[in-house]
């Protein structure tokens, strides 16, 4: 089946500007998570979804990020006033429920550049 | 609180020779212990985890590791690398506070030799 999908790929942006990143889970997995990987590091954990609503959001940086979940599914990571700090890659994955031994799902990421 | 380290940003071996990628944890509770692998411009895809079940866990692509909670390790082992294995593998561990969310360690890129 299809697994978890990100668009775009890869966004250039200017400083200052405003972007939005996609998130596709697969279907029927109601856990779904946003990670932040720069450059030499590992991924670190921005915000968690279960259905629509963000039960956790302590990893997000600043009140620049922003990200919804409207009907449960699709899911969308919002930058506002971006800084060439942002730059990295952010990953999305989903589980089909929180918990053991639901493991995560990734998506490819989408690589942003702030320049 | 969890944390995860990962010994040795950069490993070489020769194709053929033993993989060992160190892992080390740090939890309050029974963790719950994963490895990613990671090829240049894709996405993390799971090699193996530990759900307090055995303690010696497979996983894909000849890859195994042990949990020692005494010494509070997950090591990933290979007993030959293959030049495919050349990739970054992650080390995690799953927060068990309600969220399930990961803490990764910082990665190990894992070279191989012909």
């Amino acid at each position: 089946g299809a697994g978890v999908s990100q668009t775009p790929s890869n966004k250039v942006t200017e400083k200052g500007k405003y972007v939005e990143l996609r998130c596709d889970p697969i279907s029927g997995h109601t856990a779904l998570y946003w990670y932040r990987q720069s450059l030499g590091q590992g991924p670190e954990f921005l915000i968690y979804f279960q259905g629509t609503g963000a039960a956790d959001d302590s990893g997000l940086p600043n009140d620049r990020f922003f990200a919804v979940r409207p009907e449960g599914s699709v899911s969308t990571l919002k930058i506002q006033r971006t800084e060439r700090g942002d730059s990295a890659v952010y990953l999305c994955a989903s589980s089909l429920r929180p918990g053991q031994p639901y493991e995560q799902y990734f998506g490819p990421g989408t690589r942003l550049t702030v320049t | 609180a969890q944390s995860v380290t990962q010994l040795g940003s950069h490993v070489s071996v020769s194709e053929g020779a033993l993989v060992l990628l160190r892992c080390n944890y740090s939890s309050s509770v029974p963790p719950y212990l994963f490895w990613y692998v990671q090829y240049p411009n894709q996405g993390l895809q799971l090699l193996l985890k530990y759900t307090s079940a055995a303690t010696l866990v497979k996983g894909i692509n000849g890859f195994e590791a042990e949990f020692k909670k005494s010494e509070t390790s997950f090591h990933l082992t290979k007993p030959s690398a293959h030049m495919s294995d050349a990739a970054e593998y992650f080390c995690a561990v799953s927060d068990p506070s309600g969220t399930y969310k990961y803490i990764f360690g910082t990665g190990t890129r894992l070279k191989v030799l012909a």
